[in-house]
């Protein structure tokens, strides 16, 4: 049971590029969310799905895309790069028992 | 929306009792959370509390919950050197969690 996996950890970006942040979680928890941390700003929340199909904002959406085709992966892509979106990015997953487990997160640098 | 928040920075000396406070301002809260992150790693859940409780301890950790004012706590009985960490404070509300800026607890040996 490896829990929530993300990959990669580190990434550095250039202004434009585009890219798709993995995680996966093998506990077949429904809810599944994507934040990001900031310094002083603690972490906010991106996007979030509760189950398979079903995907809705959090509170800085923008910039961001995902998708739940299958309950175990939630991959967050970034469709052009700017600056802003360096930051530490986790994912976590939570299930019946309400209790949310993060990822280790990926560290993600925008030049 | 909602709001959660937290004192930056608390400093204690090893061996005494940390409290980190947070307030909320969801009076749809069905979970409070404390999280803790050390330096480089992902949040780590310590403990939950049902919005129906208002205290709840598990070894070191004492939670205390005032739904009235909603205000949340976390003692730390004993503190070592170890629990030097980002001490976050999350509720959960309809679907969504939000998580408070988080507090960084130094502790002094």
């Amino acid at each position: 049971n490896a829990g929530v996996t993300q990959t990669p950890k580190f990434q550095v970006l250039k202004t434009g590029q585009s890219m798709t942040l993995q995680c996966a979680q093998d506990m077949n928890h429904e809810y599944m969310s994507w934040y990001r941390q900031d310094p002083g700003m603690g972490l906010r929340l991106i996007h979030y799905s509760v189950g398979a199909g079903i995907t809705d904002q959090g509170e800085v959406p923008n910039g961001y895309n995902v998708s739940r085709s299958t309950t175990e992966d939630f991959p967050l892509r970034l469709l052009s790069a700017a600056p802003s979106q360096t930051s530490v990015y986790f994912c976590a997953s939570r299930g019946s028992r309400e209790t949310q487990y993060f990822g280790p997160g990926t560290r993600l640098l925008v030049l | 929306g909602e709001d959660v928040e937290q004192s930056l920075f608390l400093s204690v000396r090893e061996g005494d009792s940390s409290v980190i406070n947070c307030t909320y301002t969801d009076s749809s809260s069905t979970y409070l959370y404390w999280y803790k992150q050390e330096p480089g790693a992902g949040l780590q859940l310590l403990t939950y509390i049902f919005s129906n409780m208002d205290m709840k301890q598990d070894q070191r950790l004492t939670v205390l919950l005032n739904k009235k004012d909603k205000h949340l706590s976390l003692r730390i009985a004993d503190t070592q050197t170890g629990d030097s960490a980002i001490y976050f404070c999350a509720e959960k509300g309809y679907q969504k969690v939000t998580f408070g800026t988080g507090t960084k607890l130094q502790v002094i040996p």
